[in-house]
């Protein structure tokens, strides 16, 4: 059984569209995220979730909105397909979010990643 | 966000040589771990360091956590083509920038 699954694979679509890729974690973690890797390999978080709560946004554009209808599940909903949107996006679960250890901010929890979703933008 | 700076960006082999990338951070590190991306993949933990000057070792790679916490090395011995991959460290939520390693056989 696959931990963490991502639907879909590939998703080819125009520019303007409005598309969903959809995550589920069957690993029982409290923890979901949602990454962002281009061309240069380069991975950016762009949310974090916490049993259905919304713990991290990093600056992304507004026409991108996660929903989480249980802590099980991260969908992240693009509205206005835009060129530049154009990458791999990647579904991730930990156990739990990251908490402040005793120096040196939060300690990282292990994340378990699913097999990504190849987005291409015409 | 709190991104730490990897180097190099790419580096290319021959099977057999020795690798290193390296990860560094303006601010102290509560833990760092180490990821994995086969080509077409999607990145694998690898590890996790937590303590000052700690050093782990998974058969051919070397991993080290800088006594001051706020670097870290990952060095894998004598390359082989299974090594081709992008190697990540990563902090909090966030990760380097990666090393992508290519293996010549």
């Amino acid at each position: 059984d696959t931990a963490v699954s991502q639907t879909p694979k590939y998703l080819v679509t125009q520019m303007g569209n409005d598309k969903s890729i959809k995550c589920e974690q069957n690993l029982g973690h409290d923890t979901m995220y949602w990454y962002k890797q281009d061309s240069k390999k380069f991975l950016k978080i762009m949310f974090s979730y916490n049993n259905k709560e919304l713990i991290i946004n990093e600056t992304v554009p507004n026409r991108f909105s996660p929903k989480s209808p249980d802590k099980a599940h991260l969908n992240l909903h693009i509205n206005s397909l835009e060129l530049g949107d154009s990458a791999v996006y990647f579904c991730a679960s930990s156990q739990h979010t990251p908490t402040f250890g005793t120096s040196g901010g939060a300690v990282r929890e292990t994340q378990y990643f699913g097999p990504g979703t190849r987005l291409l933008v015409l | 966000g709190q991104q730490v700076m990897q180097i190099p960006q790419y580096q290319h082999v021959q099977e057999g040589e020795d690798f290193t990338t390296y990860c560094n951070s303006s601010t102290t590190l509560s833990n760092i771990q180490w990821y994995k991306q086969r080509p077409g993949g999607h990145p694998v933990f690898l590890i996790q360091l937590v303590k000052s000057g700690e050093v782990k070792k998974q058969k051919r790679l070397t991993f080290q956590f800088g006594e001051a916490k706020k670097n870290s090395s990952l060095h894998i011995t004598a390359t082989q083509t299974t090594d081709v991959g992008t190697y990540f460290c990563g902090n909090q939520f966030y990760f380097g920038t990666g090393t992508s390693l290519t293996v010549i056989p």
